[in-house]
């Protein structure tokens, strides 16, 4: 099955300090998906990102498909930040499979 | 509802006790997933559910695990007698349609708050 690789598996940030999360995967997918998982072990949604480049806030997330790579950017990182990083992906009519995910630590 | 529903939040059960995980998925959705997180780990897919049908149950662990979803609508997670190994956070998501299925934003993905079991 397709596999996904998301690096780096800790980070350790200053609060205000910018970051880059990256997930790598092994064959063409036909969604792509960003979530946080705070604290409390609530998975939040960031991007539906299969393609292309968007923005919310100071998150930003690019997947280049033809590369099979997407990258999550943190822009003046806060501690409310904190938590695990997920990148999960669909082929054909698999079932959404997760990266092990980047666990990202703000400090103030 | 406005989002992902699960119920309980927190079960706490005897080893060998069965137990039953609910979930009510996002009004209109027609896709329902169950995935298993133990402490510290990643994401475990259970089941799918498109409609009432299980199209992919490759997931469960074993036979002790059964799910079921009627009138398209609320899910049930059942674990039969249960051992500690089943402790972990069961996670149900839902979306507008199957996997596979590359309708734009229409196939983003929600979870639910998950319930966390723990077997003394």
């Amino acid at each position: 099955g397709i596999q996904v690789e998301q690096s780096p598996p800790d980070l350790i940030l200053q609060e205000g300090a910018n970051s880059t999360l990256r997930c790598n995967f092994s064959d063409s997918v036909n969604n792509l998906q960003w979530f946080h998982q705070n604290p409390w072990g609530q998975l939040i949604n960031l991007f539906y990102i299969p393609s292309g480049t968007k923005q919310n806030g100071r998150l930003s997330a690019t997947t280049v498909a033809t590369e099979r790579y997407s990258l999550l950017y943190i822009s003046s990182s806060q501690t409310t930040d904190s938590g695990v990083y997920f990148c999960a992906v669909v082929r054909g009519n698999t079932p959404l499979v997760f990266g092990k995910g980047t666990r990202l630590s703000v400090i103030a | 509802g406005a989002g992902v529903s699960q119920s309980p939040s927190n079960k706490v059960t005897e080893k060998g006790k069965d137990v039953e995980l609910r979930c009510d998925p996002i009004s209109g959705h027609t896709a329902l997933y169950w995935y298993r997180q133990s402490l510290g780990q990643g994401l475990e897919f259970l089941i799918y559910f498109q409609g009432n049908s299980a199209p992919d149950k490759s997931g469960l662990p074993s036979d002790r695990f059964s799910a079921e979803r009627t009138g398209g609508s609320v899910s049930t997670l059942t674990i039969q007698r249960t051992q500690q190994e089943d402790s972990a956070v069961y996670l149900c998501a839902s979306s507008y349609s199957g996997q596979g299925a590359f309708i734009g934003s229409g196939n983003t993905i929600y979870f639910g708050e998950g319930s966390w079991l723990t077997v003394v």
